[in-house]
């Protein structure tokens, strides 16, 4: 257990609609990313936060928002949702902004019928 | 993007055996990680290599990187069943805070 939770497990949803997914993060890390798994893309990057502010950003669609909150949770939420953003969505903390290891979410398995 | 190309794919071998899995990326790097991912559930954090050190060692695990070749390896000795993962090198380069993953190595052990 990394002690990072993300909440809900699955989702399954049409195309067209927007969720939410939660992130909380080890408890005393105070930077949190996103990432998307999927088949064809592998692993990659979406946002990233530090204590509420965005620190870095990758192949983060537009259609896509994050925020963290004063209690250092994160959502991630993704709207307009279409088939090929079914996959895999992970969380990670770590310590500080900058690159250390990261400690992983169990993931959220987004399914867009 | 991804920065890391792994080699093999796919790894099966006999429960007791060694196994070797290499990266290669692509920029220089401030570090390299190693991941590991059972099927379907979050990343477990190997290993960190930083770019200024050669070889390091965490139990059963030896990572060596080599910056002129742009490339790291990931050796497992004497693995068992539960070895049984996806595993992922993963670098950190300049300001850039996020990870870039790999595509993986598939190691099925066998018992």
């Amino acid at each position: 257990d990394s002690g990072v939770t993300q909440t809900p497990k699955h989702l399954i949803t049409a195309t067209g609609q927007r969720v939410t997914l939660r992130c909380s993060p080890r408890s005393g890390d105070l930077s949190v990313y996103w990432y998307q798994q999927s088949l064809d893309q592998g692993l990659q990057f979406l946002i990233q936060y530090y204590n509420g502010e965005e620190r870095a950003k990758g192949n983060i669609l537009e259609r896509f928002s994050a925020q963290q909150f004063p209690d250092l949770h994160s959502e991630l939420n993704l709207s307009s949702l279409e088939l090929g953003d079914s996959a895999l969505y992970f969380c990670a903390s770590s310590v500080a902004a900058a690159t250390y290891e990261q400690y992983f979410g169990p993931g959220t398995r987004l399914t867009v019928t | 993007s991804q920065q890391g190309e792994e080699d093999p794919q796919a790894l099966s071998i006999q429960e007791g055996e060694n196994a070797t899995m290499n990266c290669s990326y692509k920029t220089s790097i401030n570090n390299l990680q190693w991941y590991r991912q059972n099927s379907g559930r979050g990343l477990v954090h190997l290993i960190l290599i930083r770019s200024n050190e050669r070889e390091k060692h965490s139990g059963r695990l030896r990572v060596t990187l080599d910056t002129s070749k742009k490339s790291s390896s990931l050796l497992i000795t004497a693995s068992r069943a539960a070895d049984t993962a996806s595993y992922f090198c993963a670098t950190a380069s300049g300001s850039a805070r996020q990870l870039t993953f790999g595509s993986g190595t598939q190691l099925t052990v066998l018992p």
